[in-house]
Order: C-alpha cells, then structure tokens, then sequence
C-alpha cells in the first residue's frame, strides 16, 4: 500500500511570485485535504476535494486554490505569495464512504518565502 | 466555527495512564470530536475519534462528557513513543461544511 506522497520536500519563493504543490493520495483514497502549518502551531484547515469538486473550505483567501484529478492526485496552488504564506503544507488523503474520518496525512512541504 | 482548548502541554511517566483534556463548549450537533497526534517532523496521524458515546480501540480511550462540551483522550499505558503533540479536533460533517478545527494542541512528555 502506498501512502501519500508530496512535492517537492522544500520550496523557496519570493514574494508575489505563484507556487504550485503537489500531493499523491493513498491508494484507495478519494478524498485530499490540504492544511497549512506554521512554525509551533497546529493545522490550519485549507480546503478538502472530494470528487475533484471543493467539499468544504477553511478561512483562507481565494488566491489559495485547489485541484484534485481523476486519479485522486491533488495540487494546491497559491498566487501572490506573501510572507505570512511561509509554512509546512500538509496533504492528506481519505476514503470517503469507508473512513472518512481516518486522514493519512503526506510528510509536507516546506514553503518559504522571501 | 466552533473550537477546542487544550493544555500547552503534560508530563507523564512511563507504563503510567494519561488523560489529555480538551474543551469544545461552542460544539454543534453535527460535529465529530477527532483526535490526531503529530510525532516531530512527521504529519499528523489519527488516534480516535466519536460522536456522542465513549470510544476504544487499539490506541486508546475517548471519553466524551454528556452534555459534548469536553471530551478527554485517555492512554492507558504511555510509552516513550507516545510523546507528541496531540490535537483534538473538531469536525463539521454537513454537506459543503466540511472542516476540520484543529486546536493549540497539548505536547505530551513521557518520563522514563
């Protein structure tokens, strides 16, 4: 069983500068969560894809924005880079109709921004 | 968007249980209370998870209060590899609602 994957492991950027992540679900999976995690803080909620449709969106602005394709894989990407936006971004993947609640959550990738 | 409050952080001793509080007064009807931890330098990783009863599995013990305003995780026999932070987690389950409120987290510290 593959768990889920992420690339690159770190990125930096300037500011104004678009990034785009990118995170491969565990097989099985169809449902990608992506979260953002400053330095000694916990999880930010971005937004979830099910079905390659959004299913749910934290509070983050809409230069945060996703895709999941057919084969479940998922891109986060993020326009106009700010300072604030240097973070761990974590992927996580689940089945929708088995566990929905069980997140297998991808090692991160590192994003700094100067 | 409701939230959770935990303690910055616990110790505990080794082979001894430990009870890891969390508060959600603002919780609503549709939210499943969650519990993940975070090993250092890894993502996090689902521990439990319950809606109204108490819950066991191999992990560990979820105790929800009755009125779901706080709930506690309880390991019953720390382990060195238990050190973590540990989240609990709210999460809203209505259709387009669907997030998860992770909290501050409590970075639990086990003695040998």
């Amino acid at each position: 069983e593959t768990g889920v994957t992420q690339s690159p492991t770190h990125l930096i950027k300037t500011r104004g500068q678009q990034v785009t992540l990118r995170c491969s679900s565990q097989s099985g999976h169809n449902t990608v969560s992506w979260y953002q995690q400053a330095l000694g803080q916990g999880p930010q909620f971005i937004f979830q894809y099910y079905r390659e449709e959004e299913n749910g969106r934290g509070n983050f602005p809409p230069r945060f924005s996703g895709l999941q394709f057919p084969n479940y894989s998922s891109e986060l990407n993020v326009n106009a880079l700010e300072l604030d936006d240097s973070a761990l971004y974590l992927c996580a993947s689940s089945s929708y109709r088995t566990r929905p609640y069980e997140q297998y959550f991808g090692p991160g990738t590192r994003l700094t921004v100067t | 968007d409701a939230k959770t409050t935990q303690p910055n952080s616990m110790e505990s001793n080794e082979e001894e249980p430990v009870h890891l509080p969390c508060n959600h007064s603002t919780i609503s009807g549709t939210d499943y209370i969650h519990w993940y931890r975070q090993l250092p330098s890894q993502g996090p990783e689902y521990v439990i998870h319950g809606l109204t009863s108490n819950v066991n599995n191999r992990m560990a013990s979820l105790a929800i209060a009755e009125d779901r305003k706080s709930s506690t995780l309880i390991l019953h026999r720390a382990t060195l590899r238990d050190a973590a932070v540990y989240y609990c987690i709210l999460r809203d389950v209505l259709p387009q609602r669907t997030k998860y409120i992770f909290g501050t987290g409590t970075r639990l510290k086990v003695l040998a």
